[in-house]
């Protein structure tokens, strides 16, 4: 059974930094590339950014370029999310995503919980 | 980007009816077309991919089609636990844009 578990969300200040993970089990994680999209809430659903699942490729929404990075870890089926210079309008609930090939080239086929990520002073 | 339009942005039904969502990309996307389901306070579940293949697990009453820009999700006979809002996004181009939601709604 797929099963993707997000942690790492908080309430943090305007400016900081934080570290979300995403653990896998159920697949080959090697094999599939991975996305997270995050909810403002009450609002719809905007993709934040995907890894193809060597790691050498990665995308990023403009609205996070530059501050996010996504990187993921093979040998431990976890992918992460680094959030640098957070602003109020990252506050949101952040799902990953598993990818339905290797290449993102595919639909997603299964998310996770998602974890809630509050910017506020 | 790309943009994707769903319409209506809410609709409400009676159960047993064929409910149907439309969704428009301002540029062709071939059939590179997902649809997504979302129940309140619950994280979104796959339905549907390529624009009309079934995710597995996914209960026939579900079709999707269409190709190019114009696209459909039907629901063939609304039931009680399909109260939810129904997203589309394309993924034939970076960055994946979503349609902006469509909320279903039991009359």
């Amino acid at each position: 059974e797929v099963q993707l578990v997000e942690s790492g969300g908080g309430l943090v200040q305007p400016g900081a930094s934080l570290r979300l993970s995403c653990a896998a089990s159920g697949f080959t994680f090697s094999s599939y590339a991975m996305s997270w999209v995050r909810q403002a809430p009450g609002k719809g659903l905007e993709w934040v950014s995907g890894i193809s699942g060597s790691g050498d490729d990665t995308y990023y929404a403009d609205s996070v370029k530059g501050r996010f990075t996504t990187s993921r870890d093979n040998s431990k089926s976890t992918l992460y999310l680094q959030m640098n210079s957070l602003r109020a309008e990252d506050t949101a609930v952040y799902y990953c995503a598993k990818d339905g090939d290797e290449w993102l080239a595919n639909a997603f086929d299964f998310w996770g919980q998602g974890t809630m990520v509050t910017v506020s002073s | 980007d790309i943009q994707m339009t769903q319409s209506p942005s809410s609709l409400s039904a009676s159960v047993g009816d064929r409910v149907t969502i439309t969704c428009r990309a301002s540029q062709g996307i071939s059939n590179y077309l997902a649809w997504f389901q979302q129940k309140p306070g619950k994280a979104p579940k796959s339905l549907i991919y390529a624009a009309y293949s079934l995710q597995s697990g996914v209960p026939s009453k579900f079709s999707g089609s269409g190709s190019g820009t114009d696209f459909t999700l039907t629901i063939s006979s609304l039931q009680p636990e399909d109260v939810a809002t129904y997203f589309c996004q394309q993924y034939d181009t970076y960055p994946r844009t979503f349609g902006q939601g469509t909320k279903v709604e039991i009359k």
